[in-house]
């Protein structure tokens, strides 16, 4: 089982609708949680960093983690044709150097 | 601001070429990190410095070696490299190596290899 798993999709929804990206982990050790945004051919943009169990929100973007369920999610509301893009979860256990802990991405697209 | 750039956009280079990537960063950030991503593939760590030390090495062959003049650089010299080394390299950087610090990554170098 790998560490992280992440659905890859495609994802495709119509604009405005609510969108859920999640990724599921093993490892307990895992206290930091962060989602990133990737357009095509761009580095990776950092969209949501979380620490604890809950939900944070940012505009549009809730984060939500469950450490019990070891399940992590973001949810986009009124999504939008820019929001259309790979989202990737990337996880860190409390003692790390440095290793993320990527999921392979889902690819979403949001229709006009 | 939270800009870490890097340099060329894109590099095509032949296999006997020796070539250098640049990475640059004015956040005062301590830690600097080289990913390698392949298409639709979630980034893979290559190297990681702190305090201008390199810190990880995760394995990577010796054609590419890492280099960090000062705090705000960081170079990828490329050597005698193979055409699966093509890929989308990115520079990431965080104030510091402690698992709490978020990674702010570059835009990446587009690199070919002929």
């Amino acid at each position: 089982q790998k560490e992280v798993e992440q659905d890859p999709g495609p994802l495709s929804v119509p604009e405005g609708a609510i969108v859920s990206l999640n990724c599921t982990y093993s490892n307990s050790a895992f206290q930091y949680f962060m989602w990133y945004r990737q357009y095509s051919r761009k580095g990776p943009e950092l969209l949501m960093y979380t620490y604890s169990s809950g939900n944070k929100e940012d505009g549009r973007f809730t984060a939500q983690v469950d450490k019990s369920s070891k399940y992590i999610s973001l949810f986009i509301r009124d999504s939008q044709p820019s929001d259309s893009a790979t989202y990737l979860c990337a996880l860190r256990d409390g003692g790390s150097q440095g290793n993320l802990i990527f999921g392979k991405g889902t690819k979403l697209s949001v229709k006009p | 601001d939270t800009e870490v750039t890097q340099t060329p956009k894109h590099l095509v280079m032949g296999m006997t070429n020796k070539k250098s990537l640049k990475c640059e960063q004015h956040m005062g950030h301590r830690a600097m990190y080289w990913y390698k991503q392949k298409a639709k593939k979630p980034p893979e760590l290559m190297f990681v410095y702190s305090y201008e030390k390199l810190s990880i090495n995760e394995s990577v062959p010796s054609r590419f070696s890492p280099e960090c003049p000062n705090s705000s650089l960081l170079n990828l010299h490329l050597h005698a490299l193979q055409p699966e080394d093509s890929a989308l390299y990115l520079c990431a950087s965080s104030p510091g190596l402690a698992a709490a610090y978020e990674q702010y990554f570059g835009p990446g170098t587009r690199l070919t290899v002929t």
